[in-house]
This record gives structure tokens, C-alpha cells and sequence, in this order.
């Protein structure tokens, strides 16, 4: 099975709402990274997290290794957050392996 | 500020015909990676350098090599190019895990 189970696969949001984006992992991850993936198709770091919970304007992360997941929390949405948004997992001892889930495809409405 | 290019950013190859792609990065990282994105799938790592000549398989290396003769620069060859070799490829580095990617290269195989 997959290592890296993302959810959900899609998301809308009217303009100044909020979700939670939620990976889930079936062995001990070393990190994780958030990334999303604009309309021009550039994959944009949004955070890289060995532990804890890490905040950056209207996007807080949280990643927590002994119960094996992490969230991407989008508040206050805008429509330049459309996109896809991919967490990416290192296996403890891969030596900087990422493992990507499939993605959550969020829409941003008026 | 941090940078990967990768060239071209297109490209349109007939089956059988040899494919080189190139991907540099100006922040000395030791570590690069080359990956390839198929719509609907997250990324899938195709192969992973530590370093000038110390090359490494990634998880679907089958019918692809690669080339690092200086730290700052990363090729991936196709011999005889496949129509599912058809999609998008992206570059990546890193120093001590979170992974920087260039804009990718979009690839068709006829």
C-alpha cells in the first residue's frame, strides 16, 4: 500500500474560509514537506517539518511522527491558493528519500 | 536566492530517439534528484545523486540513466525514448533534506 495517504483528493472553499489538509503515514517518517502546485505547474515550498508545527501567514503545518501524520491548516482562503497541494514524507534512513501522496486539488471560489 | 533550472521546458521526441535533459542548481547542494509527475499520481523518484559520480536508483529507474560530472549540474538520459515515457520531469536538490525543484520539463514521446 501507499506510504503516504493524502485527504482529501478535492477541496472547494469560498473566499475567506478555512480547511485542514491531512497526510497519513504507514511507517515512521523523518520529515515531511508541504508543497503546492500552482496553475503554471511550479511546485512551491510551503514547509519543510522534522517535528512540531511551523506558521507562515494564513498556512500553519503540524507534523507529528509518533502518531504518523501531518496537517496543512489554509485560513482565510484566496483564490491565488487554488492549486494542488502535495505532502511529500522522508522514511527514517532513506537517505533523503521523499515519498509524495497524490495530492489534494483545492478550488478557491468568489 | 535559491534556483534549479532545468532545460528545455519542452520537448517533443520521436519513439526510439534519444532524450537528454538537464537540470543545474546554484547552491552547492551535494544531493539531487530527478523525479516524473503523470496526472493524478504525486511525484515518482526516478533516480538520486549524493554526489559527482555516486548515483543511486530511485523507485522506477527502468529505462532511464543519469550523469553528474559536477555537483552543480544533473542529467537524465532516455535511450530510445518510450511513449510512456511520455510526462513531466522534475529536477530537485537538497543539502540536508528539505528538496528545492525547478519548473520541470514537459516531455512528448510520439
Amino acid at each position: 500500500g501507499d506510504q503516504v495517504e493524502q485527504s482529501p483528493s478535492a477541496l472547494s472553499l469560498h473566499e475567506g474560509t478555512g480547511s485542514a489538509l491531512r497526510c497519513n503515514f504507514t511507517t515512521t517518517m523523518r520529515a515531511v514537506q508541504w508543497f503546492q502546485q500552482n496553475s503554471r505547474g511550479s511546485l512551491i515550498n510551503l514547509f519543510y517539518l522534522a517535528s512540531g508545527t511551523k506558521e507562515n501567514g494564513r498556512l500553519k503545518s503540524t507534523f507529528n511522527s509518533k502518531e504518523s501524520y501531518s496537517t496543512l491548516h489554509i485560513r482565510d482562503a484566496q483564490l491565488e491558493d487554488s492549486g494542488t497541494y502535495f505532502c511529500a514524507a522522508e522514511v527514517g534512513g532513506s537517505n533523503y528519500k521523499l515519498t509524495f501522496g497524490k495530492g489534494t486539488l483545492l478550488t478557491v471560489t468568489p | 536566492d535559491m534556483k534549479v533550472t532545468q532545460m528545455p521546458r519542452y520537448l517533443i521526441k520521436r519513439m526510439g530517439e534519444n532524450v537528454l535533459l538537464e537540470c543545474g542548481q546554484d547552491m552547492s547542494h551535494e544531493t539531487m534528484y530527478w523525479y516524473r509527475q503523470d496526472p493524478g499520481l504525486g511525484l515518482q523518484l526516478i533516480y538520486i545523486s549524493y554526489d559527482v559520480d555516486s548515483n543511486s536508483e530511485g523507485d522506477i529507474p527502468k529505462g532511464y540513466r543519469v550523469s553528474r560530472k559536477k555537483r552543480e549540474h544533473f542529467s537524465l538520459i532516455l535511450d530510445s525514448a518510450k511513449t510512456n515515457q511520455t510526462s513531466v520531469y522534475f529536477c530537485a536538490s537538497s543539502w540536508t533534506g528539505e528538496q528545492y525543484f525547478g519548473p520541470g520539463t514537459r516531455l512528448t514521446v510520439l
